[in-house]
């Protein structure tokens, strides 16, 4: 069946450090992917989407670019911030309709230290 | 802002107890879901209604029952609680036509001893 594996946690920087958090996925046809952030205390919240291979989602200086030929939908910001600290949730939408079925990843946590 | 609220952060209940936990959201969403995320599990989904008074199941519905009588709100039942349902249990809400782009609540954690 589908699914989506993210790296493990947790991940820790630096201030204004690279960031990459890797995110594969299985499934047939042509998914939908995207990224969820759970800040501390709250909701998940929607990041960034892509819809279409080598499409490139964006928002909030993260970027992530959907790569059918490796299944991969990586998760980059040039320089976090502490206020990035959070648990973040790659997630796929199977291409079987508009249900609002989505597969998360395990989640990946991120510590940024000042 | 869309707002989608949980009856409770915490709750404790003793084994074999029956449990509701509710959800409301304010945004007219048609779509409603609720998950339990569990360490190193991610998010499963237990069931969705895509409207009042409808339901399906999600991935793990085995020891949970739902019901949806108002548009706004989506009620999570464990019928007899179990050590095994002890997690956090998110809710979430979605347009129809934009189904993947949920909105959750902060969440409600269960511990059943």
């Amino acid at each position: 069946g589908d699914s989506v594996t993210q790296m493990e946690g947790p991940v820790t920087l630096s201030e204004e450090a690279f960031l990459t958090i890797n995110c594969t996925y299985t499934a047939t046809g042509y998914p939908s992917l995207f990224w969820y952030v759970q800040y501390p205390g709250e909701g998940l919240q929607l990041l960034l989407k892509a819809t279409k291979a080598d499409d490139k989602g964006s928002n909030k200086g993260f970027e992530a670019t959907y790569r059918k030929e490796t299944t991969s939908f990586h998760l980059e910001k040039g320089s976090v911030q502490v206020s990035d600290s959070a648990v973040y949730f790659c997630a796929l939408a199977p291409n079987s309709g508009n249900t609002g079925k989505l597969i998360f990843g395990q989640g990946t946590t991120l510590q940024v230290k000042p | 802002d869309v707002k989608v609220t949980q009856s409770s952060r915490y709750l404790v209940k003793r084994t074999g107890e029956k449990v509701f936990l509710e959800c409301v959201q304010d945004m007219d969403h048609e779509n409603m879901f609720w998950y339990r995320q569990d360490p190193g599990l991610g998010l499963r989904l237990i069931y969705f209604s895509y409207d009042v008074k409808m339901k399906e199941k999600g991935d793990i519905p085995e020891g949970y029952s739902v019901s949806r009588e108002k548009k706004e709100r989506f009620s999570l039942i464990l019928e007899s609680a179990s050590t095994n349902q002890t997690s956090m249990y998110l809710c979430a809400s979605s347009f129809r036509d934009r189904s993947y782009e949920q909105y959750f609540g902060p969440g409600t954690r269960l511990t059943v001893t």
